[in-house]
């Protein structure tokens, strides 16, 4: 098993872009999330999924949107990125949502 | 969404001192979970407690969910530089779940 990949690893982009990061997972699970992480400021969830057609607004969701099409993949877009989205986002997975998480080995987004 | 603090943020520690970290609530907690994030790595999950006072261990690491289950702690003893890293804890239910600003441990050999 990959367990939970994500691509790409790093990404550069100019305010005002648009991106999709990628996550996928072959545990067939049917919670995932999306995490955002700053210095200081720990792990923060953006959007989850329950279950395939199903997600819901986490922590911070402003500038974010999510679709759950497969239960493998729970990719991340965000409309037109700002300075602020510059972070470590994390994608994780788990059977149920409230037991163990893993994660993947994160995307490092810089917007300038 | 269940919300937790830790404290410290930083902590440094001579190789061969304990450590603990602490998390916090006001609420009462469904369980607690512990992760650990190396440099430049992702968190990796640690343990899982769920029941009062409920106390863990796994080698060196001690882990302790309070009587109330508001509080939890994670304790390493004789801290070696494998142990660098940072501490989360974590919470939540069927839907979300909240993680602790973290613990940033680094060991002085």
């Amino acid at each position: 098993n990959a367990g939970v990949t994500q691509t790409p690893k790093f990404q550069v982009l100019k305010t005002g872009q648009s991106m999709t990061l990628q996550c996928a997972q072959d545990m067939n699970h049917e919670y995932m999330s999306w995490y955002r992480q700053d210095p200081g400021m720990g792990l923060r969830l953006i959007h989850y999924s329950v279950g395939a057609g199903i997600t819901d607004q986490g922590e911070v969701p402003n500038g974010y949107n999510v679709s759950r099409s497969t239960t493998e993949d729970f990719p991340l877009r965000l409309l037109s990125a700002a300075p602020s989205q510059t972070s470590v986002y994390f994608c994780a997975s788990s059977y149920y949502g409230g037991e163990t998480q893993y994660f993947g080995p994160g995307t490092r987004l810089l917007v300038l | 969404g269940q919300q937790v603090m830790q404290i410290p943020q930083y902590q440094h520690v001579q190789e061969g001192e304990d450590f603990t970290t602490y998390c916090n609530s006001s609420t009462t907690l469904s369980n607690i979970q512990w992760y650990k994030q190396r440099p430049g790595g992702h968190p990796v999950f640690l343990i899982q407690l769920v029941k009062s006072g409920e106390v863990k261990k796994q080698k060196r690491l001690t882990f302790q969910f309070g009587e109330a289950k508001k509080n939890s702690s994670l304790h390493i003893t004789a801290t070696q530089t494998t142990d660098v890293g940072t501490y989360f804890c974590a919470s939540g239910g069927y839907q979300k779940v909240t993680f602790g600003t973290g613990t940033k441990l680094q060991v002085i050999p």
